[in-house]
């Protein structure tokens, strides 16, 4: 059985930093991309990142791009998100989700529950 | 700065036929879009449903399906149950390898 699990998310100060993490399971983690997206409350979805299989290749939606960093370890199954100089607009359960495939041109299929960020003074 | 588009909302009688649709703000949704929906109820995480146009995720009733009708991405559920009263998702492939979600659609079984 796929597992997606992160953890995290807590309540931080605008302009600070914090890194979440997913641990993934029930699947050969290196064969496939990963994302992350993004739910501020009571809003739609977000797509955040990407990162293909290996890490070499990694996308940013323009509303993170240079302040957020991802990547992963394939020796652990696990995937990260460090995310600097947050903003209040950061705000939002951050959701881990699997890739369909190896290749970034496929979306996602299996998602974690996520972990909530707090970005607040 | 393409936007994708749903419509905000939409109702269907239990054992009706809604269609769905997913637009840009420019131009016409196409296969290269790779376009995919997903259902969400309030509290949970998303739940996938079609991927690439139309290839049914694992365990998803045949009363969902996909396609591309015109210019836009369709999501056509037929028969609607009382569970189908979600948030509808679609989500396509941009250029430059970045995905974009639409507002979403909450559909009302009633």
């Amino acid at each position: 059985e796929v597992q997606l699990v992160e953890s995290g998310g807590v309540v931080v100060q605008p302009g600070g930093s914090l890194r979440l993490s997913c641990a993934a399971s029930g699947f050969t983690f290196d064969d496939y991309s990963m994302h992350w997206v993004r739910q501020a409350p009571g809003k739609g979805l977000e797509w955040v990142s990407l990162i293909n299989w290996d890490g070499d290749n990694t996308y940013y939606a323009d509303s993170v791009k240079g302040r957020f960093t991802i990547s992963r370890d394939n020796s652990k199954n696990s995937l990260y998100l460090q995310m600097n100089s947050l903003r209040a607009e950061d705000t939002a359960l951050y959701y881990c989700a699997k890739g369909i495939a190896a290749a970034t041109l496929f979306p996602f299929d299996y998602w974690g529950q996520g972990t909530l960020v707090t970005v607040s003074s | 700065q393409t936007v994708v588009t749903q419509e905000p909302s939409f109702s269907v009688s239990p054992g009706g036929t809604v269609t769905l649709t997913c637009g840009l703000s420019s131009g016409s949704v196409s296969t290269g879009h790779y376009p995919s929906w997903y259902q969400q109820t309030p509290g949970q995480a998303p739940r996938t449903l079609i991927y690439n146009i139309n290839t049914r995720f694992s365990g998803v009733p045949d009363r969902f399906s996909g396609s591309i009708l015109g210019n836009k991405a369709a999501l056509t559920i037929t028969g609607a149950q009382a569970d189908d009263d979600s948030d509808y998702y679609c989500v396509l492939y941009m250029s430059g390898g970045s995905w974009v979600f639409g507002g979403g659609t909450k559909l009302t079984v009633l």
